[in-house]
This record gives structure tokens, sequence and C-alpha cells, in this order.
């Protein structure tokens, strides 16, 4: 069963640059099928898409996001990162890693990771 | 402010049904699918709903989505205190090229 699993620091300081990593096992993320995605949470507030992309390394990001976004793909070892940069406290979140099947819906989750800007 | 808008609360009692409604517009729901998801507290969002109203393999079938227009809702049957957890809808913004969500609605089962 495919699962998908966060890793990263979960505490930066202003100006710096949050760097995860969503480790794939159970399937492969070569697929003509899926996308793979980035969601984030604010504490206590909802979910905000950050962007996906594809195997082959192609990216689509939340225009909100994009001048300060990289998200790639190592398909060696099976995971895809999320480089933010310049990161301010409205960057605290809980980040997600998802499949993302044709951008339409995310049908399988990582479990999360809390991320926290401060000083 | 969220490009979907849901209430930011529902209630029912056990055993009753309750409904959650999604509003977007055209560059969205309007021309295209809406998903759903459940997220119970401390948990990561689970998908409920997708293509507007197809559940995934082993979903119950208290669940069920509808889509007219540019809105959505999601039905629950025969509520278990269990199914307290925020629900989300989701779908793709053609004209922000984003994927977007609701608000939340937080659903309790009195």
């Amino acid at each position: 069963q495919l699962q998908l699993q966060v890793s990263g620091p979960g505490l930066l300081k202003p100006s710096e640059t949050l760097s995860l990593t969503c480790a794939v096992s159970g399937g492969s993320i070569i697929s003509s099928d899926y996308y793979w995605g980035w969601v984030r949470q604010p504490p206590g507030k909802g979910l905000e898409w950050i962007g996906t992309l594809y195997y082959s390394g192609s990216t689509y990001y939340n225009p909100s996001l994009k001048s300060r976004l990289t998200i790639s793909v190592d398909t060696s070892r099976n995971q895809f990162s999320l480089k933010l940069s310049s990161v301010t406290a409205v960057d605290t979140a809980t980040y997600y890693c998802a499949r993302h099947i044709k951008f339409w819906y995310f049908d399988l989750w990582g479990q999360g990771t809390l991320v926290t800007v401060s000083s | 402010q969220s490009v979907l808008t849901q209430p930011p609360s529902v209630s029912a009692a056990p055993r009753q049904k309750v409904t959650i409604s999604c509003s977007g517009s055209s560059s969205n729901i309007g021309n295209n699918y809406v998903s759903w998801y459940q997220q119970l507290p401390g948990t990561a969002p689970t998908l409920l709903i997708y293509d507007n109203d197809k559940r995934p393999s082993g979903m119950s079938d208290r669940f069920s989505g509808s889509k007219s227009g540019t809105s959505a809702t999601l039905a629950i049957t025969g509520l278990q205190t269990g199914d307290e957890a925020v629900y989300y809808c989701g779908s793709w913004d053609s004209s922000l090229s984003a994927a977007v969500f609701g608000g939340g609605t937080q659903l309790t089962v009195l």
C-alpha cells in the first residue's frame, strides 16, 4: 500500500529556507497516472495548496507562493521535495504531501509535519 | 478568505442526516470537479468524495456528494459520534490555475 512520509526541520528563523522531503513507499513515483503535491495548513486554519509536480519534473505552483517556491523530484530515491525561501511567521503551518490525481483531488496524504517560523 | 465558501459549522443528532454546502464560481465548481475531505482532530485529511459524487474504494455509503451549477453538497446520513470532524471541499480554479479549498466546516454530532 502506497505511503507518503514527510521529513524536515520543524523550526526555522525568519528569512531562512524551508526544506521538506516526501518519501514515497509501496509504489513508484514514476507513474503516468499521478501527480504529487504539497498542501499546508496554518494552526487552526484551513487548507492551502502549495504546488504539484509530475515525475518528469513539470511543476505547477500556487501563484501566491510562486516567487519563493521550488518543488523538485528525485526519481532515484522515489521522493519529491519542497523549498520555500524567505519564510516568515505566516509560513508557520503543518505541511502535507499528497498524491494529486489529474489536479482534481488528493487521494492519499502523508502524515504532515509542523513547521514553525520564529526568531 | 477561501475561494470556496462553506458554513463554519453544522450540527445534528446521532442517526440523523446533515448536509454541508460548498459555494464557488464558474471558474472552479461550475466547470471542474469537486472533492470532499474529512479531517479528524490531529490527523491528515482523508478523501471522502471525488469527481463530484464518487466514493473511494472502501468509503462508507453514508457519505455522498452532489453538484449543481456553482455549488456542491456533501451529505452524511446515519450520523455517528465518530463523524465529528472538519470537512473541506476542494476543486481546481481555472482562472487562478490553482487547486482551491473551502474554509472548512466543523461537524458536531450532538
